[in-house]
Parts: structure tokens; C-alpha cells; sequence
């Protein structure tokens, strides 16, 4: 059972653009939710976490926003670049235990 | 901070030898290690968990006896990938997490094993 649901599977934007990308979850025990950034042929690089006692948090360009009762968070890129595309996962965890992934949403943006 | 490396990032074998991958957090103390496996344009399947001093926890399906793993130190875990196959071809990556309770794991830059 997939505890992480992300969507969509690919996503392409306009340079400028803003790119969403969505998350779900069922476990409410889950308090830890970041965001991870994977450029082809590396390993996932962390870019943004939340917990959810916030229901937003910016960094540059790069917003989770989280809503607790949906038991949803997205990721949103401003102003996208084309140095952005890349594939993105979410994930979720309940501290101190594994995270479970999202299925990883590949972003394009085209000049 | 809280980088981690991984030694080598590619290798190619022969069917039926070994290969050892090492993980490495160069810059704090990594209580637990993690090792993923990832087949192209896919998720990360996690294959174990593992803390240091003890025994690694192995995921539902993946071979212990194959995927032999030593975490001997808070900065060192290595994964040895026993009597290698075709099919053990994949893109290995480790991450690491710092002391219980504090919440986000590190990734190291992957490893690429192709198995002749």
C-alpha cells in the first residue's frame, strides 16, 4: 500500500512558470515531510521540510504549503528555470522512523 | 554540513563476484544508515535500515544473505553485494540520519552497478 501518493507523474512548465507538485497521505503519525530534488544519475538532495504544526515554509523560491486536515502538502516553484528540471519526491515520516517516498513527479521546464 | 559520500560511484562486474559499496557521512555522526535501491524513472525502494553496532534491518523481499550489510561505525556503513547477478544491476544509494529523533536523512551521491 502506497502510504505517500504523489502526483503528477510528470509535469512540464514555462521558464517563469510556477510548478505544483502534490502530496498525500494517510498516517497521521506522520509529523516530518520533506521535499527532495534528484538530477539524473545522482542522489536526491534535500531542498524544503515542514513539520505540522506550520502550514506554510519559503525558502527562495521553493513553498511547501501543508494542510493537516487534508492530510495533504505541495510543493510550489516560483518562477521556475529550466535548471529546476529535475525529478522531485516527496516523502513523509514519523521521527526517528524510515520515510516512505512518493513515486516522483519529473519536471520539465522549457525555455 | 551533512554531506555524504559513496565510494565507488560506478562499478562493472563479473556474474558471480562481489562488490562492496561504502557510505560515508563526512561531516556528523550517522546513528542510523539507510540503503535504497532505484531502477530507472522510479521510486527509492528501501532494502534496509541500519543502526550503528547492530544488525540491519532488511525490508520484506530483499535477500539478506545477498545484500550483506556493516554499519561498524557512526560514519561508515558499507553494503556488499554477494555472488552478483545481471539482475542486481541498479543505482545504489545510501543515506544517513543523525542521532534518534532528529528528523531528515542525507543522501550520498549513488553508486551504479552493472553486473556482466
Amino acid at each position: 500500500q502506497q502510504q505517500v501518493k504523489q502526483s503528477p507523474q510528470s509535469l512540464i512548465v514555462q521558464k517563469g512558470g510556477i510548478s505544483i507538485i502534490n502530496c498525500a497521505y494517510e498516517n497521521t503519525a506522520f509529523d516530518y515531510f520533506p521535499w527532495y530534488q534528484q538530477f539524473p544519475g545522482k542522489g536526491p538532495a534535500l531542498l524544503i521540510a515542514i513539520r505540522p504544526d506550520v502550514s506554510e515554509k519559503k525558502e527562495g523560491r521553493f513553498t511547501i504549503s501543508f494542510n493537516k486536515s487534508a492530510k495533504q502538502f505541495s510543493l510550489h516553484i516560483m518562477d521556475s528555470q529550466p535548471g529546476d528540471s529535475a525529478t522531485y519526491f516527496c516523502a513523509a515520516s514519523s521521527t526517528g522512523n524510515q520515510f516512505y517516498f512518493g513515486t516522483g513527479t519529473s519536471l520539465t521546464v522549457i525555455p | 554540513g551533512a554531506v555524504v559520500s559513496q565510494h565507488p560511484s560506478r562499478v562493472i562486474c563479473k556474474s558471480g563476484t562481489s562488490v562492496k559499496i561504502e557510505c560515508r557521512s563526512l561531516d556528523f555522526q550517522a546513528t542510523t544508515m539507510f540503503w535504497y535501491r532505484q531502477f530507472p524513472k522510479k521510486s527509492l525502494m528501501l532494502m534496509a535500515t541500519s543502526n550503528e553496532g547492530s544488525k540491519a534491518t532488511y525490508e520484506q523481499g530483499v535477500e539478506k544473505d545477498k545484500f550483506l550489510i556493516n554499519h561498524a561505525s557512526l560514519t561508515l556503513s558499507t553494503l556488499t553485494v554477494t555472488s552478483a547477478h545481471p539482475e542486481d544491476s541498479s543505482f545504489y544509494i545510501c543515506s544517513a540520519s543523525g542521532a534518534s529523533g532528529l528528523a531528515t536523512q542525507y543522501f550520498g551521491p549513488g553508486t551504479r552497478l552493472l553486473v556482466l
